[in-house]
């Protein structure tokens, strides 16, 4: 299967600061998704990004498919953006292969 | 409404118990899953059905069998488990384009396993 890799593992941010989480990838994907998940196990949609840039509120993600990765951009970090953050991708296969996760801690 | 629905959202079982996880989507997706994950881990595979058919089993032990009984419902059959199947449990739905391949992916809330 596809092999995916996020950084950093872990992420301690100040309320109000800008971080960059990353997620490479071994092979061309069809899908690629960004997921928060919360403490209850709820994995929220943040985006769906085979390519491109696109823009939710304070979050942003690009993904750069020839060069196999993609960036998810928090800014203003507040409280409630704590969590683990999971980048998924798959061929269109069905086999949607998840990294092991970026732990967010934004302290107020 | 992109809301995939699970129940129970919490199950304790014993290990010689019969029980079952429900999973409902009304989006219209042709395709739904079942993922397992562990604590501190990523959501790892399980089964796919496209079409009401199964169509992928990642090695899972037959203790665990799903049921797809029409293109809205899943259901995930425990029988005879282990406490190292304590987990939880995430079901998913995605529609299907070109006949054959799955686009973006939106998962229930979960149902949180603890077999004793």
């Amino acid at each position: 299967g596809i092999q995916v890799e996020q950084s950093p593992p872990d992420l301690i941010l100040q309320e109000g600061a800008n971080s960059t989480l990353r997620c490479n990838f071994s092979d061309s994907v069809n899908n690629l998704q960004w997921f928060h998940q919360n403490p209850w196990g709820q994995l929220i949609n943040l985006f769906y990004i085979p390519s491109g840039t696109k823009q939710n509120g304070r979050l942003s993600a690009t993904t750069v498919a020839t060069e196999r990765y993609s960036l998810l951009y928090i800014s203003s970090s507040q409280t409630t953006d704590s969590g683990v953050y999971f980048c998924a991708v798959d061929r269109g296969d069905y086999k949607l292969s998840f990294g092991a996760g970026t732990t967010v801690t934004v302290r107020a | 409404d992109t809301e995939v629905t699970q129940t129970p959202k919490h199950l304790v079982m014993g290990m010689t118990n019969k029980k079952s996880l429900k999973c409902e989507q009304h989006m219209g997706h042709r395709a739904m899953y079942w993922y397992k994950q562990k604590a501190k881990k990523p959501p790892e595979l399980m089964f796919v059905y496209s079409y009401e058919k199964l169509s992928i089993n990642e090695s899972v032990p037959s203790r665990f069998s799903p049921e797809c009984p029409n293109s809205s419902l899943l259901n995930l059959h425990l029988h005879a488990l282990q406490p190292e199947d304590s987990a939880l449990y995430l079901c998913a739905s995605s529609q299907v384009r070109r006949g054959s391949m799955n686009t973006e992916a939106f998962f229930g809330q979960g149902t949180r396993l603890t077999v004793v």
